[in-house]
């Protein structure tokens, strides 16, 4: 069965420096979501991407984020300058029409 | 503010029982509810949908309610196994959005 998939699945980063977490949605999806999760809290949306385009953001995804989808395949979430505050597990998303699929997150730790 | 709440925040059971949880939502206009399981250290998985029309959706084990008038459903699980054992969030998406807003969910711990 397709799935999502992300890497890295931990990653380290020490506060200020710049981080790439990356994903593979399911073939054929057309929509797709980046959501966080800080532990022991609820699942946070940040934003949606359709047609090349952000569709949807809330108030978190500000301007030290940004998200990609260099090549076709891949759809990327970068943090410019990480803080402390970062530190989450990230999930990604892909949709085809109603249901959205959740990869199996990335845990970042900002030190 | 556009709130999904659920309860109980956490639960015991034993193998082989059922048990039935809880969410209250204040989205509006409403679009459709899912249910979601997550175990630790994964992402959620989507377990059932059910729009404005439906009020009764069942997947195996799990049966869904959706009473779209007081805003709430429920999720029954029958025969409880330990792979149960999970977090079980309820997701809500408002009409004219492709976000969802998650509850808190309720941690389900099934013992032998």
């Amino acid at each position: 069965e397709p799935e999502v998939t992300q890497t890295p699945s931990h990653q380290v980063t020490q506060m200020g420096q710049e981080v790439i977490l990356r994903c593979v949605p399911i073939s054929n999806h057309l929509y797709f979501y980046w959501y966080r999760q800080i532990l022991g809290q609820k699942v946070e949306f940040l934003v949606s991407f359709y047609n090349n385009e952000i569709s949807e953001k809330s108030e978190i995804f500000d301007d030290q984020f940004s998200v990609e989808r260099p090549d076709g395949s891949n759809f990327t979430l970068k943090i410019r300058s990480t803080k402390l505050e970062d530190s989450a597990m990230y999930f990604c998303a892909s949709m085809d029409t109603d249901t959205q699929y959740f990869g199996p997150g990335t845990r970042l730790t900002v030190l | 503010k556009n709130q999904v709440e659920q309860s109980p925040q956490s639960l015991i059971i034993l193998e082989g029982k059922n048990c039935t949880l809880q969410c209250n939502y204040t989205v509006s206009p409403f679009s459709n509810l899912r249910w979601y399981k997550q175990d630790t250290g994964r992402g959620p998985v989507s377990l059932t949908i059910m729009t404005f029309s439906e009020n009764t959706k069942s997947n195996g084990r799990y049966t869904a309610t959706l009473d779209a008038d007081t805003k709430q459903s429920s999720l029954h699980i029958t025969a409880s196994q330990l792979s149960d054992s999970a977090s079980y969030i309820c997701v809500v998406r408002g009409k004219g959005s492709y976000k969802l807003i998650f509850g808190s969910g309720t941690r389900l711990l099934v013992r032998p």
